[in-house]
């Protein structure tokens, strides 16, 4: 059964750093997302992404986020200079669209970023 | 308020039993509620999707939705050890629309 993968599973970076998260989606999805989870709390959405450009973002994707489609695959998240608060687990997660099939958003096993 | 309330719980039963999970949300808009079940440090797995207000059965998992007083379920019939993990609810107002989550309700089955 096809699913989101993400890679890394876990990343480690010195606070200031920037750092790149990647995802592939299901294969003819049409809609992406990254959702963040810190530690003990609610899973927040933080950007949605369709037709090669963000649709939706949140308060907490501020100008030290952005996204990127470089590719027919891969979908990317990238902080440009992280903080202590950044720490989460990111989930990437995809939809077909109500055209393709649904409306429902898969999501992958996500990255567990830990900012020092 | 928060937009989607979900009691965290610990919430343990034994083996077999019928699970009862739950939340209220407040945003009239929403109309597509989804149940995702979440193992330690995993990614959310979706469980059910349902549209507007109604029921909606799969294998042992029942889901229902009733909109005039904003609640959503999620039943878990036959209770198995591997059910236990953490369940969230989801909605959105429109399809492919951002996700709202409750905080999740950890779930244990005694064996």
């Amino acid at each position: 059964e096809p699913e989101v993968t993400q890679t890394p599973s876990h990343q480690v970076t010195q606070m200031g750093q920037e750092v790149i998260l990647r995802c592939v989606p299901i294969s003819n999805h049409l809609y992406f997302y990254w959702y963040r989870q810190i530690l003990g709390q609610k899973v927040e959405f933080l950007v949605s992404f369709y037709n090669n450009e963000i649709s939706e973002k949140s308060e907490i994707f501020d100008d030290q986020f952005s996204v990127e489609r470089p590719d027919g695959s891969n979908f990317t998240l990238k902080i440009r200079s992280t903080k202590l608060e950044d720490s989460a687990m990111y989930f990437c997660a995809s939809s077909p669209g109500l055209a393709a099939g649904g409306n429902e958003q898969f999501f992958g096993p996500g990255t567990r970023l830990t900012v020092l | 308020q928060k937009e989607v309330e979900q009691d965290p719980g610990p919430l343990s039963v034994p083996e077999g039993a019928i699970v009862s999970l739950n939340c209220t949300y407040s945003n009239s808009a929403f109309q597509y509620f989804m149940w995702y079940r979440q193992y330690s440090r995993k990614g959310p797995e979706l469980l059910m999707y349902t549209y507007s207000s109604g029921n909606k059965e799969d294998g042992r998992f029942t889901a229902q939705v009733d909109k005039s007083s904003k609640h959503i379920s999620l039943f878990i019939r036959d209770s198995q050890p591997s059910d236990s993990a953490t369940y969230l609810c989801a909605s959105s107002p429109f399809g492919n629309e951002k996700l709202t989550f409750g905080t999740g309700t950890r779930l244990t089955i005694i064996p």
